[in-house]
């Protein structure tokens, strides 16, 4: 199974400033013949179920706000959300789905300093 | 894209569980599409089980691919997950979610909660 590492675990941040949540596989999700990463970001709200944000590593969803960007190739991402507002706390999931078992990370919970 | 997950809420240790979900908006007789199936221990992270493809292809998590099942029903729009030994641990809220091949889980249905408990 290719495991999913988050860091921080929790972040907290001031309104209008940078939040950044790192992401490690333990073996690269780059699928070379299309040069993509297999790999995914969900936000996930209280009492809901989890919302894609970003696919392929960088690509966001329709609708997703802009403040809210992905990075990073192989075994290395993030994701960053440039100017925090109080609807993005939540919790944060990585998702690689480049070889089953689609592992998720244990999660990043955002709040607000 | 809407998918709803049903069954029971509670179920004894040792029994099977078996859950539903039904969905709308997309057919599981198109090329590329999958419905996946995630859980959630209450205050916990996401667990991937389960996916199921258009052309019947199906993965488990290994970890309790010994317990699991995923079929489709294409007529009926639906696909059922069944696990078999439940126990105290299995409770959570579990989670149907569509996808396309080589994407992310896009759709998800709300959840239903599954509580193990004599």
């Amino acid at each position: 199974d290719i495991v999913m590492t988050q860091s921080p675990d929790s972040l907290a941040v001031s309104l209008g400033e940078r939040a950044t949540i790192n992401c490690k596989s333990s073996q690269s999700v780059l699928y070379t013949s299309t040069n993509e990463n297999f790999l995914a970001w969900y936000q996930q709200k209280p009492g809901q179920p989890p919302k894609l944000l970003i696919d392929w590593a960088s690509i966001r969803e329709y609708g997703v706000p802009d403040r809210f960007s992905g990075s990073g190739s192989g075994t290395d991402f993030t994701l960053t959300i440039s100017s925090l507002q109080a609807e993005d706390v939540a919790v944060y999931y990585c998702q690689q789905y480049y070889s089953t078992p689609h592992t998720f990370g244990q999660g990043t919970k955002l709040e607000i300093k | 894209i809407t998918l709803k997950e049903s069954g029971p809420t509670l179920v004894k240790p040792t029994q099977t569980l078996t859950l539903t979900c039904t969905f709308s908006g997309f057919s599981l007789s198109t090329s590329a599409v999958g419905v996946g199936w995630i859980r959630q221990p209450p205050g916990k992270a996401l667990e991937w089980l389960a996916l199921i493809y258009w052309d019947d292809d199906k993965h488990y998590s290994p970890s309790l691919k010994n317990r699991l099942t995923v079929t489709k029903d294409t007529s009926k729009n639906q696909v059922v997950l069944t696990m078999t030994n439940m126990d105290p641990v299995d409770t959570a809220t579990y989670f149907c979610a569509h996808r396309q091949i080589n994407t992310g889980l896009d759709s998800w249905g709300q959840g239903t909660l599954v509580t193990v408990s004599s």
